[in-house]
């Protein structure tokens, strides 16, 4: 079965750091590119960060570009957010999602169950 | 990069067909056909319904089409069924550094 599994959420204080992981079953993870996207309790999706199948690309929100950095490890079959410098408004559910690759598609086929990152004192 | 903009809520009867508009801008929506819509349904995890503007992933209804014109993309649920009260979210590449967005999401009600 494809499967993605976060962990790592909880709850942090303001200026605190938090890494979230993201294991990988059921599929090729070395040939996917992968995301994290975020919902805060109550609004809507936002995307946070992507990185190709090799990490030769990476990108990132304008939102959280310079405070978390995307990684992952495909002999672990693991994706990675290490999230620094958090703000209250960080306060999300996030989620790990699998670049549609097989299907040719700019879209997330596959996500995770999400991991709940509180950020408050 | 702003969010993509939809209709807060559409509703809809049984049986009948409700269409969700999903507008950006030729940064994204107009300039690219890589829209896609996402259902979410409450604690739920979202789950891909359209790629591409119109395509339907494996395992997906035929009563969810997608279109595109101009900056606009829709999505059309036809037949409305009770289980197709959910969230439902668009996204587009952009040619903008962020790479991707979503909209802002709308919630379908059946009547």
């Amino acid at each position: 079965e494809v499967q993605l599994v976060e962990s790592g959420g909880g709850l942090v204080k303001p200026g605190g750091s938090l890494r979230l992981s993201c294991a990988a079953s059921g599929f090729t993870f070395s040939s996917y590119s992968m995301n994290w996207v975020r919902q805060a309790p109550g609004k809507g999706l936002e995307w946070v960060s992507s990185i190709s199948s090799s990490s030769s690309y990476i990108y990132y929100a304008d939102s959280v570009k310079g405070r978390f950095t995307i990684s992952r490890d495909n002999a672990k079959n693991s994706l990675y957010l290490q999230m620094n410098s958090l703000r209250a408004e960080d306060t999300a559910v996030y989620y790990c999602a699998r670049e549609a690759t097989a299907i040719g598609a700019y879209a997330f086929d596959i996500w995770g169950q999400g991991t709940m990152v509180t950020v408050s004192s | 990069q702003s969010a993509l903009t939809q209709p807060a809520s559409v509703s809809g009867s049984p049986g009948q067909s409700i269409t969700i508009s999903c507008t950006g801008t030729s940064s994204d929506v107009g300039g690219y056909n890589y829209v896609s819509w996402y259902q979410q349904h409450p604690g739920k995890a979202p789950k891909l319904m359209i790629y591409d503007v119109s395509n339907r992933p494996s395992g997906v209804s035929n009563r969810f089409s997608g279109s595109k014109s101009g900056n606009t993309a829709s999505l059309t649920i036809s037949g409305l069924q009770a289980e197709d009260e959910a969230d439902y979210y668009c996204s587009s590449y952009t040619s903008s550094s962020t790479l991707r967005v979503f909209g802002t999401g709308t919630k379908v009600t059946v009547l």
